[in-house]
């Protein structure tokens, strides 16, 4: 059963860079059939897809949010990572990891059980 | 304001049929991007619910279906249940936005 946990920092000051990894288990990160993507969802708020990453390293992100993330994958630890700079307070948030599928299959359909990052000033 | 539109919420009695309109526009539905959904239980993370309009992911009831036609798309649960009480939410794809989601309906079970 394919498994997915994020880890980081629960508080990052603002104007700071927010860093998670995503670990999964279960499965293989470079298996090329998927993208690993996050998704974050603020406080009584809807979802916001980040961004995602192949296991190449190819990624795809939000275009609101672009100019500030960036994503990497460590395929010898079977890990993907987020950065987001200059945070502000409305990067507070639950940070979630996923698996999403390719061409036509490009739905969510494992997923992190979240964590919470809070920004503070 | 989120590319795909939701009811922020609707309700219903135990055993009622209760269906979710997710509306899009010409550059996801109308694009011809199918519609996937996911049921979010309080405090948990989302579940795929529906995915490529009509499929169902082994483990999930008959009782969830979905649709799509033109730039509209639904979801309906059949034979309401009090562990339906949750919060919905359609994906797709958008080709000037990438993954898109709406903003979330909450079903309450009355």
């Amino acid at each position: 059963q394919l498994q997915l946990q994020e880890s980081g920092p629960g508080n990052v000051k603002s104007s700071e860079t927010l860093s998670l990894t995503c670990t999964v288990s279960g499965g293989s990160l470079s298996s090329g059939t998927y993208y690993w993507g996050w998704i974050r969802q603020s406080p009584g708020k809807g979802l916001e897809w980040i961004g995602n990453i192949f296991y190449s390293g190819s990624t795809t992100f939000n275009p609101s949010l672009k100019s500030r993330v960036t994503m990497s994958v460590d395929t010898s630890k079977n890990q993907f990572s987020l950065k987001l700079s200059s945070v502000t307070a409305a990067d507070t948030a639950v940070y979630y990891c996923a698996r999403q599928g390719l061409g036509v299959l490009n739905f969510f359909d494992y997923w992190g059980q979240g964590t919470p990052v809070t920004v503070s000033s | 304001q989120s590319v795909l539109t939701q009811p922020p919420s609707v309700s219903g009695s135990p055993g009622q049929r209760v269906t979710i309109s997710c509306t899009g526009s010409h550059s996801n539905f109308g694009a011809n991007y199918d519609v996937h959904w996911y049921q979010q239980l309080p405090g948990t993370a989302p579940k795929l619910l529906i995915y490529n309009d009509v499929n169902r992911p082994s483990g999930v009831p008959a009782r969830f279906s979905g649709s799509r036609s033109g730039t509209s798309a639904s979801l309906a649960i059949s034979g309401l249940q009090a562990e339906d009480e949750a919060d919905y939410y359609c994906q797709s794809y958008d080709i000037n936005l990438g993954r898109v989601f709406g903003a979330g309906t909450k079903v309450t079970v009355l």
